[in-house]
């Protein structure tokens, strides 16, 4: 079955440090997969995605995410975090075949910044 | 219109009662998806259409549950006999055609609390 874990629900960072969050996923055929990030009252927004080609996608507000096959991890990274990158984030991926295009996310995970 | 829109974007039921949540897509998008999002849990697939037929119905959780979209635009998604379970942010995104290389674009929600 399709899923999308992400292991830390709750993460805190200090203002100008590195981030990473962690994503792992169970699929069967190619994933098609995704960052978003959600702030209080938003929708959700896309961070960046992948599909194929180039494991290392750059993205939005200076986001990066790096598709490992081999570990089936898609981890979110930053080098620097603003107090603004405050959100929490959701990992997906797309089940795209047969009568479905939905996308499976994960339990996402809370991003606090300590200024 | 230039994004998704859903209304109400608050709404206090008792339970028992029926409620109708409305989504409307960005103009001319085909592909329109209701999610669920439950305190502290991820975003919970529950429907998929494409213009008016639902050919993805796999993540509605009860018969209590039930969606339609006229026109290939507006979709209302009804909960009856609403429950305090079902208390949870309703997420509709709305996608050009709904395959991997179109994205996702998603409305600010219904937060639905049942008393």
């Amino acid at each position: 079955a399709q899923s999308v874990t992400q292991p830390d629900i709750h993460i805190t960072v200090s203002e100008g440090a590195s981030l990473e969050l962690r994503c792992n996923y169970s699929y069967g055929a190619t994933p098609y997969l995704f960052w978003y990030v959600q702030s209080p009252g938003q929708g959700l927004q896309l961070l960046l995605k992948y599909f194929s080609g180039d494991t290392l996608v750059q993205g939005i507000k200076g986001f990066e995410a790096e598709f490992k096959r081999s570990q089936s991890s898609f981890n979110l990274r930053k080098p620097s975090v603003h107090w603004s990158d405050a959100a929490e984030y959701f990992c997906a991926v797309g089940a795209f075949s047969g009568n479905t295009g939905k996308l499976i996310f994960g339990q996402g995970t809370t991003l606090q910044v300590k200024p | 219109g230039a994004g998704v829109s859903q209304s109400p974007s608050n709404k206090v039921t008792e339970k028992g009662k029926d409620v109708e949540l409305r989504c409307d897509p960005i103009s001319g998008h085909t592909a329109l998806y209701w999610y669920r999002q439950s305190l502290g849990q991820g975003l919970e697939f529950l429907i998929y259409f494409q213009g008016n037929s639902a050919p993805d119905k796999s993540g509605l959780p009860s018969d209590r549950f039930s969606a339609e979209r006229t026109g290939g635009s507006v979709s209302t998604l009804t909960i009856q006999r609403t429950q305090q379970e079902d208390s949870a942010v309703y997420l509709c995104a709305s996608s050009l055609l709904g395959g991997p290389n179109y994205g996702y674009t998603f409305g600010s929600g219904t937060r639905l609390t049942v008393v």
